[in-house]
């Protein structure tokens, strides 16, 4: 199963609301978890199961979808948001990534 | 507080071997099945292999099939992934991670460096 991110970078400012897109190749149901990664650490949960927020993350971050169709949204970015975003299909092995989201401060 | 600690990397020449270990701590590691993610300078994630409880469910990513070997004992709480016939292109930070139904925690990573 390929997993399409877009856009691939995004440039935005502090207080933006940004929305990035993940589309499967086939159904996957709603087993997509999303990830931020910061330069040089490991990736950090942020939402499972399409729409489940991890505990711990702000409330800001959001995912909708199911099938083959999904998005991760972020209401008002806050500084410590600039990352790179993945998405993560668990319908089936390989659990393929996306190819990831970078976004940049404007 | 639950923790992964990878461990084991380094720089290795073209068709040699690597043995990576990942200690796990904070939580009942038998009764979780774990996985490997690797993501090579500057790249993406990919997956390369999960095990399940006992160890009786394996599987790998087609690019490390037949190279790669996962394991882990549960009695010492440690996962682990024997790397042969190391290729240029499985240079990486390697990460464990708990999982499915989602990924979470990881570990800091091990980086594994293959060059002559």
């Amino acid at each position: 199963i390929q997993l399409t991110q877009s856009p691939s970078s995004l440039s935005a400012s502090v207080g933006d609301r940004v929305t990035i897109t993940c589309r499967a190749s086939q159904g996957i149901s709603s087993f997509l978890a999303w990830y931020q990664q910061k330069p040089g650490k490991a990736p950090k949960l942020l939402i499972h199961t399409a729409s489940t927020l991890q505990s711990g993350v702000p409330a800001r971050f959001s995912g909708s979808g199911s099938g083959t169709d999904f998005t991760l949204t972020i209401s008002s970015l806050q500084p410590e948001d600039f990352a790179t975003y993945y998405c993560q299909q668990l319908n089936s092995y390989p659990y393929t990534f996306g190819q990831g989201t970078k976004l940049e401060i404007k | 507080e639950v923790q992964l600690v990878e461990s084991g990397g380094g720089l290795v020449q073209p068709g040699g071997s690597l043995r990576l270990s990942c200690a796990a701590s904070g939580f009942t590691f038998s009764t979780y099945t774990m996985n490997w993610v690797r993501q090579a300078p500057g790249k993406g994630l990919e997956w390369v292999s999960y095990i399940s409880l006992s160890g009786d469910a394996i599987y790998y990513a087609d690019s490390v099939k037949g190279r790669f070997t996962i394991s882990r004992d549960n009695a010492k709480n440690s996962l682990y992934l024997q790397m042969n016939s190391l290729r240029v292109e499985d240079t990486a930070v390697y990460y464990c991670t708990r999982g499915p139904p989602f990924f979470d925690p990881w570990g800091q990573g091990t980086l594994v460096t293959v060059s002559s």
